[in-house]
């Protein structure tokens, strides 16, 4: 059964680069048919879907977020990672990879399964 | 973007209560609609494609259904265990997007 798991900082100052990896184990992130995402919620509010990128490297961004982001995968290790500058209070959330199918008739698309999600606070 | 609104935002109800969520996109998504169920601390669960179709070993008395615009998420007899936030999410579309989700209470 895969099974995802986020690492990275859980403090960060105003101004700085937020870098996560998603670390996926029991299948490979190689996969031509899954898409691999970032998605964030804020304390007590919705989700919000940050990015996604695809075998070979194609990524797909949130326009609210497409300037500052960058999101890269290393299939060497079986992770992907989400590289975020320029950070803000507004950046403090949960922040969640999950992987969705690409390939599925009639291009239906799902976000399952999860990470179990990281807290992630900016603040100086 | 494609909006995506739940109503309502929060419901109380009691065990046993058939209960229905609606959520409605800003434009035609077809049936490009999934639900996915959340408690606190957890990461949410992914319950519904297609607007209608059960995820393997989702209980028979989940039910989703809509096209277009419109779509709902029914439980038929409520169980302790349904309470929670259920959001609803477009795939139509990149950017891919969530309702705001709907609180569900114990009355």
């Amino acid at each position: 059964q895969m099974q995802l798991q986020e690492s990275g900082p859980r403090l960060m100052k105003p101004s700085q680069t937020l870098s996560l990896t998603c670390t996926v184990s029991g299948g490979s992130i190689s996969s031509v048919s899954y898409y691999w995402n970032w998605i964030r919620q804020p304390a007590g509010k919705g989700l919000e879907w940050i990015g996604r990128i695809y075998t070979g490297g194609s990524t797909n961004y949130n326009p609210s977020l497409k300037s500052r982001l960058t999101i890269s995968m290393d299939t060497s290790k079986n992770q992907f990672s989400l590289r975020l500058t320029s950070v803000t209070a507004a950046d403090t959330a949960v922040y969640y990879c999950a992987r969705a199918p690409s390939l599925f008739k009639g291009g239906h698309s799902w976000f399952a399964p999860w990470g179990q999600g990281t807290l992630v606070t900016v603040s100086s | 973007d494609i909006q995506m609104t739940q109503s309502p935002s929060s419901l109380s109800a009691s065990v046993g209560d058939r209960v229905t969520i609606t959520c409605r996109a800003s434009q035609s998504i077809d049936s490009y609609l999934n639900w996915y169920q959340q408690k606190p601390g957890q990461a949410p669960k992914f319950l519904i494609y297609g607007a209608i179709t059960l995820q393997n070993g989702v209980p028979s008395r989940f039910s989703g259904s809509g096209s277009g615009t419109d779509f709902t998420l029914t439980i038929s007899s409520l169980q302790p265990e349904d309470f929670a936030t259920y959001y609803c999410q477009q795939s139509y579309s990149i950017p891919v997007t969530f309702g705001q989700g709907t609180k569900l209470e114990i009355k």
